[in-house]
């Protein structure tokens, strides 16, 4: 078992619609939850990052974390064309002094106008 | 300046050829990383640099060399590279938690 699980789609929503991402994970020990996008041929791009479970809000980026059931999600509202992307999960947890990342495979969203 | 910034952002080299990639940043983070990237993979850690020090290495062959010559830049030298190598290299800084990524160097190696 992998120890973050991300569907790869590709996930294909009309412009407008509300986009649900999601992650799940097995290590307990995971303290800080990300979601990065990257486009094309770009690096990723820090979106949201929280540490507790619950919901955490930025413009239209919802992230959502619940530790009990090791779930995280990620809500885009009235989605844009521009949000075609594809959208990393990530967690973290200490070791040896610095944050070690483990990705999810990531979820390739496209948005249709 | 909330940047990470790479270059070359395109790199194509051959099998003998020795190149060098360097990163810069200047948000005073003290943690810098590079990361290789596949076609339709997530990043895969290579090396991490804390305080100018290596501290991890992911058992990356001794072709891929990195150096860190001050808190502001990480270079990673190339040497003797084969085709597989060719990916997107990232580098990132942090000071805490959320990595900040640059846009990468595209490396075919021929």
């Amino acid at each position: 078992q992998k120890e973050v699980e991300q569907d790869p789609g590709p996930l294909s929503v009309p412009e407008g619609a509300i986009v649900s991402l999601n992650c799940t994970y097995s290590n307990s020990a995971f303290q800080y939850f990300m979601w990065y996008r990257q486009y094309s041929r770009k690096g990723p791009e820090l979106l949201m990052y929280t540490y507790s479970s619950g919901n955490k809000e930025d413009g239209r980026f919802t992230a959502q974390v619940d530790k009990s059931s090791k779930y995280i999600s990620l809500f885009i509202r009235d989605s844009q064309p521009s949000d075609s992307a594809t959208y990393l999960c990530a967690m973290t947890l200490n070791s040896g002094g610095y944050q070690k990342v483990t990705f999810g495979i990531g979820t390739k969203l496209q948005v249709i106008p | 300046d909330t940047e990470v910034t790479q270059t070359p952002k395109h790199l194509v080299m051959g099998m003998t050829n020795k190149k060098s990639l360097k990163c810069e940043q200047h948000m005073g983070h003290r943690a810098m990383y590079w990361y290789k990237q596949k076609a339709k993979k997530p990043p895969e850690l290579m090396f991490v640099y804390s305080y100018e020090k290596l501290s991890i290495n992911e058992s990356v062959p001794s072709r891929f060399s990195p150096e860190c010559p001050n808190s502001s830049l990480l270079n990673l030298h190339l040497h003797a590279l084969q085709p597989e190598d060719s990916a997107l290299y990232l580098c990132a800084s942090t000071q805490g938690a959320g990595y900040t990524f640059g846009s990468g160097t595209r490396l075919t190696v021929v």
